[in-house]
């Protein structure tokens, strides 16, 4: 099976613009998690979605929102780039996104924001 | 609140010399454990998990048992490569929050 696809791979955005990042899960997976990796603040965090339904969220600010399409695609959207939105954006999927379940990781989205 | 702990790398050591990296977590209930790896310009890798309290994980010659006494998950392996640097990651998830909760990293350095 293919894994967990994550495109663009990198973005140079500019502070106040917004940005769409997007995630294929393994084929079968129908939970899709977002995390935030940093130097600073480590890995975070973002959502979760299983179903087309949103089940979890971090701690982020209203900037940050994501959605699940019918074949499990999902994507995440930033508004209003700030410069600490600079890091490393990692999509992970699981079969059913339960506790014990193993989560698969993309390669990441790296976005800089000028 | 979950909380993970990792010791503080880098850990540099030579080839063939026995790992471990300690982990050691606060959770409510009964959290699933587990350690990825991130090699340079990569994403997370999944090492090994344990879901329940004695299990031990295991894979590539790497080991972790779930110690619920001592709320540890130390990481292990008798010989490690070059091929081993990258950072590790502990990390948790419980069963109601299906979040994975994060340790802040460990960099290995292996010397040939």
């Amino acid at each position: 099976k293919a894994g967990v696809t994550q495109t663009p791979r990198y973005l140079i955005k500019t502070r106040g613009q917004q940005v769409t990042l997007s995630c294929s899960p393994i084929s079968g997976h129908r939970s899709v998690s977002w995390y935030q990796q940093t130097p600073g603040q480590g890995l975070q965090f973002l959502f979760e979605y299983f179903s087309e339904t949103q089940r979890n969220k971090g701690n982020f600010p209203g900037r940050f929102s994501g959605r699940q399409f019918s074949n499990s695609r999902s994507e995440m959207n930033v508004s209003t780039l700030e410069l600490g939105d600079s890091a490393l954006y990692l999509c992970a999927s699981s079969e059913l996104g339960q506790a014990g379940d193993e989560q698969y990781f993309g390669p990441g989205t790296r976005l800089t924001v000028t | 609140g979950n909380s993970v702990t990792q010791m503080e790398g880098p850990v540099t050591l030579s080839e063939e010399a026995f790992l471990t990296i300690n982990c050691t977590y606060t959770a409510t209930g009964y959290p699933s454990l587990f350690w990825y790896v991130q090699y340079p310009g990569e994403g997370l890798q999944l090492l090994l998990k344990a879901t329940k309290a004695d299990d031990k994980g295991s894979n590539k010659g790497f080991e972790a048992t779930y110690r619920k006494e001592t709320t540890s998950f130390h990481l292990e392996k008798g010989s490690v490569q070059v091929s081993d640097s990258a950072v590790y990651f502990c990390a948790l998830m419980d069963t109601g929050r299906r979040a994975l909760t994060f340790g802040s990293g460990t960099r290995l350095q292996v010397q040939p």
